[in-house]
């Protein structure tokens, strides 16, 4: 079925460092989401990307979506510890209709 | 705007029990969505619902069942509990459906005893 793959599942990184997590599918994907938890919190969306290789910035936090739009990638610079959480993409489906199908996560951690 | 809300935020119950957890979402939302959240299985997708109907459905057994009312508010139910169903529920709601942003509650933690 339907599955998207993200990697790596755990990064522990020094405040200050880059930070990058990759999200992969065998089948194109209608569009990426990505959403944000953190430590005891529920998931906060960040953005969704739905163009073939669109590049959007949010301060510090870069999102890709693939030519192929079979991958995307959240990049990070410069961590801070507000960073920690766990990142998830989802793949949400065509229109209305599609479900929203979670990868399983990249857990950040940074050290002061 | 207030946020998406959940209740109860903690449960406790026996296995064989059963349990009904509730959702309201963000006003003007029609669509809300439940997840399964477990350490080991990650953010699984349980139903929508779009307008007091069920509009997709993922792959867990017939014990979990929801609905949606006028107001757009949202149950879930799960039957005949299991140990394995301890869990954080998540309820999401958005105006259109899936493809689009979801705002997620702050969750309802099950356990099962």
């Amino acid at each position: 079925g339907q599955q998207v793959m993200q990697i790596p599942q755990y990064q522990h990184v020094q405040e200050g460092e880059d930070f990058t997590t990759y999200c992969n599918s065998s089948t194109t994907l209608s569009n990426i989401q990505w959403y944000k938890q953190r430590p005891g919190g529920h998931p906060v969306f960040l953005i969704q990307l739905v163009k073939s290789g669109e590049v959007k910035k949010q301060k510090r936090l870069t999102f890709q979506f693939g030519e192929a739009k079979k991958n995307s990638s959240l990049h990070i610079t410069a961590t801070q510890t507000t960073d920690v959480g766990t990142y998830f993409c989802a793949e949400g489906g065509s229109g209305n209709t599609g479900k929203l199908i979670f990868g399983q996560g990249t857990t950040l951690q940074v050290k002061p | 705007k207030a946020g998406v809300t959940q209740t109860p935020r903690y449960l406790i119950k026996t296995r064989g029990q059963q349990v009904t957890l509730s959702c309201s979402p963000i006003s003007g939302h029609r669509s809300v969505s439940w997840y399964q959240q477990t350490p080991g299985q990650g953010l699984q997708f349980l139903f929508e619902y779009f307008s007091e109907t069920q509009r997709n459905k993922g792959n867990f057994p017939g014990r979990f069942s929801g609905r949606q009312f006028s107001n757009s508010r949202s149950e879930m139910n799960v039957s005949t509990l299991e140990l394995g169903d301890s869990a954080l529920y998540l309820c999401a709601s958005s105006l259109y459906g899936q493809g689009y942003e979801q705002y997620f509650g702050p969750g309802t933690r099950l356990t099962v005893t």
